[in-house]
């Protein structure tokens, strides 16, 4: 059981926008703690995509973007394209725990 | 452009100790501060941070890891290092080694390929 609760799934067709959930407590995002986004392609290690709830490293599209509010965050996703096919966790920082947590992720299918 | 790579054992006996290293390259890790943390993943399963290190020497863990973990530094290989004792078949999974940026909340970029560690006689 993951501190961050994220769906298991999510899909979406080439063209239209997804968007992932990340929801936590007063622990972790709602104590201010920034959220990060990885993505995980298959077979691979995860990259940044979003840090500080919605900075864009560069190379990152602009396609990507993140939000926070309250005790959650949001990944949205536009454009959907084939290689956005992958997972998806988000990471914060839980008091409680003294640790970074992560999300238990969420897979992306892309119809 | 900094790279990671981790390297070590990929079987290792139950109840033993499991030791793992990650040389970075591209970059010197005793050029201002630098931090590392290792993170694991188990086969088909979510990411678990295990600790970080500072390369002033200054350690954090998991704490439901801390009594089993070490993590350590050697400045003039560029190398962290992982130890994690008493291993059984629930440490059995992928471990990444990742630069970790200090913020609000620390973030992690960029990570290593990835070693897997399979705990088995």
């Amino acid at each position: 059981q993951s501190v961050l609760t994220q769906p298991p799934s999510v899909s979406g067709a080439p063209g239209q926008r997804v968007t992932i959930s990340c929801t936590g407590s007063s622990s972790n995002i709602g104590a201010g703690h920034d959220v990060q986004w990885y993505q995980q392609l298959p077979g691979t290690a995860p990259k940044l995509l979003i840090h500080g709830n919605s900075n864009r490293p560069s190379g990152v599209p602009d396609r990507f973007s993140g939000s926070k509010s309250g005790t959650s965050a949001s990944l949205a996703i536009t454009g959907l394209q084939a290689e956005d096919e992958a997972d998806y966790y988000c990471q914060s920082y839980d008091s409680s725990l003294s640790g970074c947590v992560f999300g238990g992720g969420t897979k992306l299918t892309v119809l | 452009q900094v790279q990671l790579q981790e390297s070590g054992p990929g079987l290792v006996q139950p109840s033993q100790t499991l030791a793992l290293t990650c040389t970075v390259s591209g970059g010197s890790i005793s050029s201002g501060s630098y931090y590392c943390s290792w993170i694991r993943q188990p086969a088909g399963k979510g990411l678990e941070w295990i600790g970080r290190i500072y390369t002033s020497g200054r350690t954090s863990y998991n704490p439901s890891l801390k009594s089993r973990v070490t993590i350590s530094v050697d400045k003039s290989k560029n190398q962290f290092s992982l130890m994690l004792t008493s291993v059984t078949a629930a440490d059995t999974a992928v471990y990444y080694c990742a630069r970790d940026w200090p913020g609000t909340t620390n973030w992690f970029d960029p990570w290593g390929q990835g070693t897997l560690v399979t705990v088995s006689s």
